[in-house]
């Protein structure tokens, strides 16, 4: 079972700055089945990108995923208000679901 | 709209039982596995269970195997989680999601969560 890393554990930053979070897989993801969830307190976790790269349905274009092999980004090209949160990453491609362990985006 | 409500949720000792409902609207139900995930208090997303689109193929995290069952009624549009021997670390927020095919574990719509407390 791949194992799923995130960096950093938290990221204080202020509106309309570059967040950057990294997720390094165990070993290397096939198929490009990485995704990126946004989670906010009290509120369901949303699919933010599938297939690395892939927005869903309704995710603005400030949010972009990047990556291969074992080493994966998810940007915020400036950080809205509604944009602080924990985003997960998630290896997938089977009847489960292997999430990262997180990562806080905080005001700074 | 797709919309999926858990219910369930409660406080139980160690060692009882509790099971949990999802109540599924706005997509074809039948077309898609569908899955538990969990959070524990201060914790990060951790996946319990999921069920092919017929309930005929399941899978367990390890930490839940031989306690938790996963099944659903698709006449119904309702999934379930019956929780066995439930112990303290089993305390958590589960929430339902739906998959986005018939099985690839990517999670494309969820519900908003129900509670469950395993104190005594």
């Amino acid at each position: 079972e791949i194992v799923l890393t995130q960096s950093p554990d938290t990221l204080s930053l202020s509106p309309g700055e570059r967040a950057t979070l990294s997720c390094r897989a165990s070993q290397s993801v096939s198929n490009s089945h990485l995704a990126w969830y946004q989670h906010k307190p009290g509120q369901a976790p949303r699919l933010l990108i599938s297939y690395v790269l892939d927005r869903a349905t309704g995710i603005q274009d400030r949010f972009s995923g990047s990556g291969s092999g074992t080493d994966f980004t998810l940007t915020i090209s400036r950080l809205e208000p509604e944009d602080f949160a924990v985003y997960y990453c998630q290896h997938y491609g089977s009847s489960r679901g292997t999430f990262g362990q997180g990562t806080k985006v905080e005001i700074k | 709209e797709v919309h999926l409500v858990e219910s369930g949720g409660g406080l139980v000792q160690p060692g009882r039982s509790l099971r949990l409902s999802c109540a599924a609207s706005g997509f074809t139900f039948d077309d898609y596995a569908m899955h538990w995930v969990r959070q524990a208090p201060g914790k990060g997303l951790e996946w319990v269970s999921s069920t092919s689109w017929n309930g005929g193929t399941t899978d367990y995290a390890d930490s839940v195997k031989g306690r938790f069952t996963i099944s659903r009624d698709n006449a119904k549009n309702s999934l379930y989680l019956q929780m066995n021997s439930l112990r303290p670390e089993d305390t958590a927020l589960y929430y339902c999601a739906k998959d986005k095919s018939l099985t690839s574990g990517l999670l494309d719509y969820w519900g908003q969560g129900t509670l469950v407390t395993v104190s005594s």
